[in-house]
Protein backbone atom coordinates (compact mmCIF):
# COMPACT_ATOMS: atom_id res chain seq x y z
CA UNK A 1 0.00 0.00 0.00
CA UNK A 2 0.54 3.15 -0.58
CA UNK A 3 3.15 4.87 2.54
CA UNK A 4 2.37 8.25 4.60
CA UNK A 5 4.95 8.73 7.06
CA UNK A 6 5.18 11.15 10.20
CA UNK A 7 7.49 13.16 11.48
CA UNK A 8 9.05 13.36 14.74
CA UNK A 9 7.53 9.45 16.09
CA UNK A 10 8.18 11.54 19.64
CA UNK A 11 8.57 14.53 20.79
CA UNK A 12 8.88 15.50 24.61
CA UNK A 13 8.55 19.37 25.03
CA UNK A 14 8.09 21.94 27.93
CA UNK A 15 4.61 23.46 29.08
CA UNK A 16 3.58 26.50 26.91
CA UNK A 17 5.99 25.84 23.84
CA UNK A 18 4.94 24.80 20.70
CA UNK A 19 5.43 21.26 18.73
CA UNK A 20 5.19 20.78 14.84
CA UNK A 21 4.10 17.63 13.69
CA UNK A 22 4.37 16.85 9.67
CA UNK A 23 2.99 14.30 7.96
CA UNK A 24 3.91 13.32 4.66
CA UNK A 25 2.64 11.23 1.23
CA UNK A 26 5.37 9.13 -0.25
CA UNK A 27 4.17 8.21 -3.42
CA UNK A 28 0.81 9.85 -3.68
CA UNK A 29 -0.81 12.94 -4.14
CA UNK A 30 -2.99 13.23 -1.01
CA UNK A 31 -6.01 16.05 -1.68
CA UNK A 32 -6.88 15.42 1.39
CA UNK A 33 -5.46 14.93 4.94
CA UNK A 34 -6.99 13.87 8.33
CA UNK A 35 -5.35 14.66 12.02
CA UNK A 36 -6.44 12.37 14.49
CA UNK A 37 -5.68 12.18 18.33
CA UNK A 38 -5.31 9.09 20.61
CA UNK A 39 -5.80 8.93 23.82
CA UNK A 40 -4.86 5.88 25.83
CA UNK A 41 -7.23 2.78 25.65
CA UNK A 42 -9.77 4.89 23.55
CA UNK A 43 -10.36 5.27 20.21
CA UNK A 44 -9.21 7.83 17.36
CA UNK A 45 -10.89 10.82 17.40
CA UNK A 46 -10.84 12.89 14.76
CA UNK A 47 -9.48 16.87 14.98
CA UNK A 48 -9.76 18.21 11.31
CA UNK A 49 -9.89 17.35 7.78
CA UNK A 50 -7.58 19.59 5.20
CA UNK A 51 -7.94 19.49 1.60
CA UNK A 52 -4.84 20.75 0.02
CA UNK A 53 -4.89 24.69 -0.65
CA UNK A 54 -7.40 25.21 1.64
CA UNK A 55 -8.32 26.21 4.99
CA UNK A 56 -9.07 23.05 7.38
CA UNK A 57 -12.32 21.56 8.56
CA UNK A 58 -12.65 20.88 12.58
CA UNK A 59 -14.27 19.10 14.15
CA UNK A 60 -16.62 20.24 16.88
CA UNK A 61 -14.71 20.88 19.90
CA UNK A 62 -11.39 21.49 18.46
CA UNK A 63 -9.82 24.37 19.03
CA UNK A 64 -8.37 25.40 15.59
CA UNK A 65 -5.97 28.43 17.09
CA UNK A 66 -4.56 25.61 19.48
CA UNK A 67 -4.32 22.97 17.09
CA UNK A 68 -2.74 24.71 13.64
CA UNK A 69 -3.07 22.51 10.54
CA UNK A 70 -1.72 23.40 7.15
CA UNK A 71 -1.70 21.53 3.99
CA UNK A 72 0.17 23.80 1.27
CA UNK A 73 0.97 20.65 -0.88
CA UNK A 74 -0.18 17.75 -2.15
CA UNK A 75 1.98 15.58 -0.23
CA UNK A 76 2.85 17.56 3.43
CA UNK A 77 0.42 18.83 6.21
CA UNK A 78 1.39 20.06 9.59
CA UNK A 79 0.16 19.78 12.68
CA UNK A 80 1.38 22.27 14.84
CA UNK A 81 -0.05 21.92 18.77
CA UNK A 82 0.66 26.02 20.00
CA UNK A 83 1.56 27.01 23.66
CA UNK A 84 1.43 22.65 24.65
CA UNK A 85 0.09 21.52 28.22
CA UNK A 86 -0.07 18.10 29.86
CA UNK A 87 -3.62 17.97 28.88
CA UNK A 88 -2.28 17.88 25.22
CA UNK A 89 -0.18 14.79 25.77
CA UNK A 90 -1.62 12.29 23.41
CA UNK A 91 -1.01 10.27 20.44
CA UNK A 92 -1.29 12.13 16.98
CA UNK A 93 -2.12 10.31 13.86
CA UNK A 94 -2.47 11.65 10.01
CA UNK A 95 -4.05 10.06 7.08
CA UNK A 96 -4.08 10.70 3.48
CA UNK A 97 -5.90 9.71 0.52
CA UNK A 98 -5.78 10.60 -3.26
CA UNK A 99 -8.71 12.44 -4.64
CA UNK A 100 -10.91 9.88 -6.15
CA UNK A 101 -13.79 8.37 -4.55
CA UNK A 102 -13.81 4.41 -3.46
CA UNK A 103 -10.14 4.86 -2.29
CA UNK A 104 -8.38 3.80 1.15
CA UNK A 105 -7.24 6.10 3.23
CA UNK A 106 -3.37 5.66 4.56
CA UNK A 107 -2.28 6.19 8.10
CA UNK A 108 1.26 7.48 9.08
CA UNK A 109 2.68 5.65 11.97
CA UNK A 110 2.12 8.32 14.76
CA UNK A 111 3.47 10.95 16.84
CA UNK A 112 3.33 10.70 20.69
CA UNK A 113 3.58 13.99 22.08
CA UNK A 114 4.19 14.45 25.81
CA UNK A 115 4.25 17.69 27.52
CA UNK A 116 6.34 18.17 30.81
CA UNK B 1 -22.10 9.38 10.36
CA UNK B 2 -23.89 5.85 10.77
CA UNK B 3 -22.56 4.06 13.16
CA UNK B 4 -20.99 0.28 13.54
CA UNK B 5 -21.53 -2.14 16.52
CA UNK B 6 -19.05 -4.44 16.82
CA UNK B 7 -17.53 -6.93 19.99
CA UNK B 8 -15.75 -4.81 22.34
CA UNK B 9 -13.45 -8.12 22.56
CA UNK B 10 -12.95 -11.99 21.04
CA UNK B 11 -10.33 -14.85 21.09
CA UNK B 12 -9.10 -16.73 18.54
CA UNK B 13 -6.36 -19.68 18.69
CA UNK B 14 -3.27 -19.66 16.41
CA UNK B 15 -3.96 -20.95 12.63
CA UNK B 16 -7.33 -21.17 13.31
CA UNK B 17 -10.31 -18.63 11.10
CA UNK B 18 -11.23 -15.74 12.72
CA UNK B 19 -15.17 -14.48 11.74
CA UNK B 20 -15.21 -10.64 13.18
CA UNK B 21 -19.22 -9.14 13.10
CA UNK B 22 -20.54 -5.62 12.51
CA UNK B 23 -23.29 -4.56 12.47
CA UNK B 24 -24.46 -1.55 10.74
CA UNK B 25 -28.44 -1.23 10.61
CA UNK B 26 -28.58 2.31 9.95
CA UNK B 27 -26.03 2.24 6.54
CA UNK B 28 -26.85 3.90 3.47
CA UNK B 29 -27.23 3.30 0.02
CA UNK B 30 -23.34 5.28 -0.26
CA UNK B 31 -21.56 4.18 2.51
CA UNK B 32 -18.60 1.87 1.83
CA UNK B 33 -17.72 -0.68 4.39
CA UNK B 34 -14.34 -0.20 6.05
CA UNK B 35 -11.63 -2.24 7.70
CA UNK B 36 -8.50 -1.09 9.48
CA UNK B 37 -6.45 -2.47 12.45
CA UNK B 38 -4.30 -0.82 14.60
CA UNK B 39 -1.33 -2.72 16.72
CA UNK B 40 -0.15 -1.16 19.71
CA UNK B 41 1.97 1.80 19.43
CA UNK B 42 0.98 2.18 15.49
CA UNK B 43 -0.97 4.27 13.38
CA UNK B 44 -4.27 2.53 11.81
CA UNK B 45 -3.60 -0.40 9.19
CA UNK B 46 -6.06 -0.54 6.19
CA UNK B 47 -7.41 -4.30 6.02
CA UNK B 48 -10.36 -4.11 3.38
CA UNK B 49 -13.11 -2.14 1.93
CA UNK B 50 -16.80 -3.02 0.22
CA UNK B 51 -19.86 -1.68 -1.16
CA UNK B 52 -22.49 -5.29 -1.68
CA UNK B 53 -20.33 -8.05 -2.91
CA UNK B 54 -17.70 -9.91 -0.89
CA UNK B 55 -14.12 -9.11 -1.10
CA UNK B 56 -11.05 -11.06 -1.24
CA UNK B 57 -7.30 -9.73 -0.69
CA UNK B 58 -3.82 -11.22 0.40
CA UNK B 59 -5.32 -10.06 3.90
CA UNK B 60 -8.84 -10.92 4.67
CA UNK B 61 -11.99 -11.25 3.37
CA UNK B 62 -15.27 -9.47 3.87
CA UNK B 63 -18.28 -10.59 3.71
CA UNK B 64 -21.58 -8.14 3.05
CA UNK B 65 -24.99 -9.70 3.78
CA UNK B 66 -27.44 -9.27 1.47
CA UNK B 67 -29.34 -6.10 3.17
CA UNK B 68 -26.02 -4.34 3.96
CA UNK B 69 -27.08 -4.23 7.85
CA UNK B 70 -24.10 -6.45 8.68
CA UNK B 71 -20.39 -7.69 7.54
CA UNK B 72 -17.91 -10.06 8.76
CA UNK B 73 -14.07 -9.89 8.43
CA UNK B 74 -12.42 -13.26 8.16
CA UNK B 75 -8.71 -13.99 8.55
CA UNK B 76 -8.55 -17.47 7.30
CA UNK B 77 -5.16 -18.61 9.32
CA UNK B 78 -5.09 -16.28 12.23
CA UNK B 79 -1.38 -15.51 13.38
CA UNK B 80 0.28 -13.78 16.48
CA UNK B 81 0.63 -10.82 14.51
CA UNK B 82 -2.77 -10.69 13.82
CA UNK B 83 -3.56 -9.29 17.54
CA UNK B 84 -4.69 -5.85 17.26
CA UNK B 85 -7.79 -3.54 17.40
CA UNK B 86 -10.03 -3.82 14.30
CA UNK B 87 -12.52 -1.09 13.48
CA UNK B 88 -15.34 -1.81 11.17
CA UNK B 89 -16.14 2.04 9.79
CA UNK B 90 -18.72 3.63 7.12
CA UNK B 91 -17.63 6.34 5.00
CA UNK B 92 -20.08 7.96 2.69
CA UNK B 93 -19.02 8.25 -0.61
CA UNK B 94 -22.08 9.98 -2.28
CA UNK B 95 -21.07 13.72 -3.66
CA UNK B 96 -20.55 16.24 -1.46
CA UNK B 97 -19.46 13.76 1.23
CA UNK B 98 -16.26 14.73 3.55
CA UNK B 99 -14.97 11.00 3.46
CA UNK B 100 -14.09 10.70 6.98
CA UNK B 101 -12.83 8.08 8.45
CA UNK B 102 -15.03 8.18 12.15
CA UNK B 103 -13.66 5.16 14.28
CA UNK B 104 -15.63 3.43 16.63
CA UNK B 105 -14.38 1.47 19.80
CA UNK B 106 -13.50 -1.50 17.44
CA UNK B 107 -13.00 -5.23 18.35
CA UNK B 108 -9.21 -6.12 20.15
CA UNK B 109 -8.75 -9.48 18.85
CA UNK B 110 -6.59 -12.26 20.87
CA UNK B 111 -4.41 -14.34 19.62
CA UNK B 112 -3.15 -17.85 21.72
CA UNK B 113 0.09 -19.36 20.15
Amino acid sequence: GAVVSQHPSRVICKSGTSVKIECRSLDFQATTMFWYRQFPKQSLMLMATSNEGSKATYEQGVEKDKFLINHASLTLSTLTVTSAHPEDSSFYICSARGGSVNTEAFFGQGTRLTVV
Amino acid sequence: DAKTTQPNSMESNEEEPVHLPCNHSTISGTDYIHWYRQLPSQGPEYVIHGLTSNVNNRMASLAIAEDRKSSTLILHRATLRDAAVYYCILRDEGGGATNKLIFGTGTLLAVQP
